[in-house]
């Protein structure tokens, strides 16, 4: 069964830092990964969307990594702002759906 | 102006009775899809359909109901079955199953 992590389930670092934020997921024999943005109360925003052929995929500030001989994806911020503050999703498509990480809650410090 | 809505934004229901979540998009998608998101776990499927007259259980599709009579539109009824209902209810639409998937704003459903 494909299970997703997201880790760590929060974090909080000073505006202007680049960051890193972790997804794993157990099964490689995936379709593509997605990472979301979720603001508090609200649905959710596609940022990124990686093919299993891909390894990486740049929008602006945000660049996604695909690994999947490692289970692993990384979504890398460039000079966050307290704009960026929300929670963080990936989801791995496979199987006619999505399975879903928890989600990290990020916080950018002005 | 395209996009999804869902409404209402907050909705509060009595032990017993049945109630219907609205999820409208004018994005020509074919594939939509409905999720239950409760704190601290990933979104979880419910519903989802790919062509309209026809929708597919999800993960955790008891005591929830659905109906894609038309393209833009795929009700959520939430009904008496469903022991613990409390959730953030989100829609979504794709162009295809593989696509990336837009989300509505969500409701908010509390029992009471």
């Amino acid at each position: 069964k494909q299970e997703v992590t997201q880790i760590p389930a929060a974090l909080s670092v000073p505006e202007g830092e680049n960051l890193v934020l972790n997804c794993s997921f157990t099964d490689s024999a995936i379709y593509n990964l997605q990472w979301f943005r979720q603001d508090p109360g609200k649905g959710l925003t596609s940022l990124l969307l990686i093919q299993s052929s891909q390894r990486e995929q740049t929008s602006g500030r945000l660049n996604a990594s695909l690994d999947k001989s490692s289970g692993r994806s990384t979504l890398y911020i460039a000079a966050s702002q307290p704009g960026d503050s929300a929670t963080y999703l990936c989801a791995v498509f496979r199987n006619y759906q999505l399975i879903w990480g928890a989600g990290t809650k990020l916080i950018i410090k002005p | 102006d395209g996009g999804i809505t869902q409404s209402p934004k907050y909705l509060f229901r009595k032990e017993g009775q049945n109630v219907t979540l609205s999820c409208e998009q004018n994005l020509n998608h074919d594939a939509m899809y409905w999720y239950r998101q409760d704190p601290g776990q990933g979104l979880r499927l419910i519903y989802y359909s790919q062509i309209v007259n026809d929708f597919q259980k999800g993960d955790i599709a008891e005591g929830y109901s659905v109906s894609r009579e038309k393209k833009e539109s795929f009700p959520l009824t939430v009904t008496s079955a469903q022991k613990n209902p409390t959730a953030f209810y989100l829609c979504a639409s794709s162009i295809g199953p593989t696509d990336t998937q837009y989300f509505g704003p969500g409701t908010r459903l509390t029992v009471l």
